[in-house]
């Protein structure tokens, strides 16, 4: 079956370092997106990308990178990983062949700075 | 800017038995969607249920329903013959048609008792 998959499941960091959490999809959908989980926010948009060659920056992107080589997968950099970044990241993808097609998201990485 | 509340953080219901889960959102466009996320304990979020605001019609799937008020912005999710599984965090979303950017609720924990 089709899914979409992220790795690592955790992680734990140090302040300054840097960090790529990987997404992978196999259902070969041209949207990707990057979420941040925090208690009292919900979900905020991170990144997004249409497209290979093509990325967007979302709500909250300061402190993050991603780049689109493929179509299955859109990593997140941290460039300079700080506390503040501690956080559940979940992937998601769409296939936006009609308007209303629904994202679908990977099971999630969370992240510990120290 | 568009905006999604869910106004009960924590509601609790009795196994088979039937609960309401509120949301509200503010919105100036005429084309969007709407959407319920389930996000249990493995912290996978869950696609439940769609709107789509053009539609009269109430979305439903299985034991899921919704009430969609579109004059009054209010989209609640009904779960009837509640089971044990749908324990769970909540999320109500939404999404401007043409637009990739989910905007989600800050949750609504549900707690169902044997």
């Amino acid at each position: 079956d089709a899914e979409i998959t992220q790795s690592p499941r955790h992680k734990i960091t140090e302040t300054g370092r840097q960090v790529t959490l990987a997404c992978h999809q196999t259902w070969n959908h041209n949207n990707m997106f990057w979420y941040r989980q925090d208690l009292g926010h919900g979900l905020r948009l991170i990144h997004y990308s249409y497209g290979v060659q093509d990325t967007n920056k979302g709500e909250v992107s300061d402190g993050y990178s991603v780049s689109r080589s493929n179509t299955e997968d859109l990593p997140l950099t941290l460039e300079s990983a700080a506390s503040s970044q501690t956080s559940v990241y979940f992937c998601a993808s769409r296939y936006a062949v009609a308007a209303g097609d629904t994202q679908y998201f990977g099971p999630g990485t969370r992240l510990t700075v120290l | 800017a568009q905006t999604v509340t869910q106004s009960q953080p924590e509601m609790s219901v009795q196994e088979a038995e039937t609960v309401t889960l509120s949301c509200t959102y503010d919105t100036s466009e005429s084309d969007y969607y709407l959407f319920w996320y389930k996000q249990p304990p493995s912290r996978q979020m869950i696609l439940v249920i769609r709107q789509e605001a053009y539609k009269q019609q109430n979305a439903t799937e299985n034991r899921f329903s919704v009430n969609f008020q579109k004059a009054a912005k209010s989209f609640s999710l009904k779960i009837s013959d509640s089971q044990l599984g749908d324990a769970a965090m909540y999320f109500c979303a939404y999404r401007v048609g043409g637009s990739e950017k989910l905007v989600f609720g800050k949750g609504t924990k549900l707690t169902v008792n044997p």
